[in-house]
């Protein structure tokens, strides 16, 4: 089984300053892991995704994020927010040996970048 | 190159209605999935076909059904419709292998009255 959780359902911080939406997971083997946004009544965008190799994943938006695989943790960060960046976010998961259309997403976590 | 197409974009059904939702995936991607988002149970797998075979089910009541054609479009289809079943439903598309990522449509708002 596979399973995700975000555990801040809001994160708030001021533009400018740095922000981190938290992510751990928990699967058999090793994980693929996804980074979604969401912006109001549309879907999902992909972000970034850790398949193998470097910890250190860079995406779209000058956004990243760090694998790290003691922690089970896939956290996304930004070195400086923009008010632009207020949406909902997702972390998802899938196994080695997952279909490619069966990820388990977090229950999400609003991001409000305030002026 | 076109993204995924979702129609339509907005439903409003009467409860115990059936509906049928409909996803064009991008060209050249073989697998398509279907997740129920809610405001209270986030997002939800509930299958993915990949050539017209359905691959995964998730765990909802067989009134949810799906298809895929051999275009690769795929259809949802909900009976007997409750109002809980009031959602915004999204296809994203894959090309198939484990290590890719997913590409979403704008989803079908479903409002059951």
């Amino acid at each position: 089984a596979q399973s995700v959780a975000q555990p801040e359902d809001q994160v708030n911080v001021a533009e400018g300053n740095p922000l981190t939406v938290k992510c751990t997971y928990s699967v058999s083997g090793n994980p693929y892991l996804f980074w979604y946004v969401q912006y109001p009544n549309r879907g999902l965008q992909f972000l970034l995704k850790y398949i193998t190799g470097d910890n250190l994943v860079k995406g779209s938006y000058g956004f990243e994020a760090e694998f790290n695989k003691s922690q089970t943790s896939f956290h996304l960060k930004k070195p400086s927010a923009l008010v632009s960046d207020s949406a909902l976010y997702f972390c998802a998961v899938r196994g080695p040996h997952t279909n490619a259309g069966k990820s388990t997403f977090g229950d999400g976590t609003t991001l409000t970048v305030k002026p | 190159k076109a993204g995924v197409t979702q129609t339509p974009r907005y439903l409003i059904k009467t409860r115990g209605q059936q509906v049928t939702l409909s996803c064009s995936p991008i060209s050249g991607h073989r697998s398509v999935s279907w997740y129920q988002q809610t405001p209270g149970q986030g997002l939800q797998f509930l299958f993915e076909y990949f050539s017209e075979t359905q691959r995964n089910k998730g765990n909802f009541p067989g009134r949810f059904s799906g298809r895929q054609f051999s275009n690769s479009r795929s259809e949802m289809n909900v009976s007997t419709l409750e109002l809980g079943d009031s959602a915004l439903y999204l296809c994203a598309s894959h090309r198939g292998q484990e290590d890719t990522e997913a590409f979403f449509g704008q989803g079908t708002r479903l409002t059951v009255v």
